[in-house]
């Protein structure tokens, strides 16, 4: 069975430009979280979506979004990008968002010049 | 707002030493995990602790979550270059959706 993937793995930014980065779960797998891991923060948690609806939202301002597809993919979208969102973009997912074991993908890094 | 604070931050021990790395909160989760992130990858599941006072063995690694469930430990034993990485721990909450607090992190470094 794949892993869960994201994409793109590295990408570059400048401020205020707006990003989307894309997280495709393993398959059957209906519950998509997504954090972000700074060296100073450490890993926070974002949103997580199941069966394309926003379950549980962190405490981030309104520029970070997300949305969840038929297939169970997701989307997290970032706009007028700041530089402190320079940070490892990580989703994770499991089958119904229960007790079950997250796994997580290798990430996107992004960096906002 | 729930907080895991982890320590400590950084370690860096020789081959063979034992060592302990703590999570400690004021809230009470409904499990905790430790996991294992090296550069470049996601955090990779070690293990989950459930029970008030369980204790989990894995190897050389040895979990335990404690009574209240507010806090956990992770022991290794002997450690070895292997065992380089970030440690984090996490309090599933299970009330508030799918959603994982995690501590700061313990950065081991196992010199050979």
């Amino acid at each position: 069975k794949a892993g869960v993937t994201q994409t793109p793995r590295y990408l570059i930014k400048t401020r205020g430009q707006q990003v989307t980065l894309s997280c495709s779960p393993i398959s059957g797998h209906r519950s998509v979280s997504w954090y972000q891991q700074t060296p100073g923060q450490g890993l926070q948690f974002l949103f997580e979506y199941f069966s394309e609806t926003q379950r549980n939202k962190g405490n981030f301002p309104g520029r970070f979004s997300g949305r969840q597809f038929s297939n169970s993919r997701s989307e997290m979208n970032v706009s007028t990008l700041e530089l402190g969102d320079s940070a490892l973009y990580l989703c994770a997912s499991t089958q119904t968002g229960g007790r079950e074991t997250q796994y997580f993908g290798p990430g996107t890094r992004l960096l906002v010049l | 707002t729930q907080l895991l604070e982890q320590s400590p931050q950084f370690l860096s021990i020789q081959e063979g030493e034992n060592l302990t790395v703590y999570c400690n909160s004021s809230s009470v989760f409904s499990s905790l995990q430790w996991y294992r992130q090296e550069p470049g990858e996601g955090p990779v599941l070690l293990v989950t602790v459930v029970t008030g006072g369980e204790v989990k063995k894995l190897k050389r690694l040895t979990f335990q979550f404690g009574d209240a469930r507010k806090d956990s430990s992770l022991h290794i034993t002997a450690a070895q270059p292997g065992d380089t990485g970030l440690y984090l721990c996490a309090g599933f909450t299970y009330n508030a959706g799918n959603m994982l607090t995690f501590g700061g992190g313990t950065r081991l470094m196992v010199k050979p």
